[in-house]
């Protein structure tokens, strides 16, 4: 199994940046996926990270570190639609099928 | 109209019915997948199939069975409902082909109350 730990909740203000932090355990590990989900809603792909480093995507950008078990999501000039659950999805085996996380709950605030 | 359908998106049933969420899919992806969602809970996979005639089970398979009629189509069934099966349910698909990163594609949820 995975074991993947992510913060519950994390509160912003509009404007600011904030940092979601995920570790995880897994074994033949493959990527990870970040996706969003607003309340009621679908959860909407954000990232994937195969490799270690920083890829950045306008106001959002993942990193991953492989040999940490660690990924992180920045979100930059926070805006208050970006208040949603953010889902960290590590893929592991040959299936490349993402486990979620619980998810964070991220309150922008003005 | 959206890539990936479920019906029907509300439900609320009795303990010992039996139930079917049905999802088509407009995407032309070979891969589905059944989610539940509970609160706290994050996202939990019952089944998933890689094609029409594969059919493999999740993390939480107990008490739900799947039917994968065509490529587009992927039913979940309970065939006696209780009520911890109360949760909101997620449809996705995700393409296989090389070159793709493997996201899936969620359909809008079907929330199922069992009383």
């Amino acid at each position: 199994g995975q074991n993947i730990d992510q913060p519950t909740e994390m509160t912003a203000t509009e404007g600011a940046i904030v940092q979601i932090n995920c570790t995880y355990q897994t074994s033949g590990f493959n990527g990870l996926f970040w996706y969003q989900q607003h309340a009621g809603e679908a959860p909407t792909f954000l990232s994937y990270n195969v490799l270690d480093g920083l890829e950045e995507k306008g106001r959002f950008s993942s990193f991953l570190s492989r040999s940490k078990g660690y990924s992180y999501l920045l979100l930059k000039e926070l805006q208050m639609k970006d208040s949603a659950s953010y889902l960290c999805a590590p893929c592991s085996g040959g299936s490349y099928i993402p486990t979620f996380g619980r998810g964070t709950s991220l309150i922008v605030h003005p | 109209d959206a890539d990936v359908t479920q019906t029907p998106r509300n439900r609320i049933t009795k303990t010992g019915k039996r139930i079917m969420l049905e999802c088509s899919q407009t995407k032309g992806h070979d891969r589905m997948y059944w989610y539940r969602q509970d609160p706290g809970l994050g996202l939990r996979l019952i089944y998933y199939s890689f094609d029409v005639k594969d059919i493999n089970k999740g993390e939480i398979s107990d008490g739900y069975s799947v039917s994968r009629q065509a490529q587009a189509k992927f039913s979940l069934s309970l065939e006696s409902a209780i009520p911890n099966q109360t949760a909101l349910y997620f449809c996705a698909t995700s393409d296989s082909g090389q070159g793709n990163t493997g996201e899936l594609f969620f359909g809008e949820g079907s929330r199922l109350t069992v009383l």
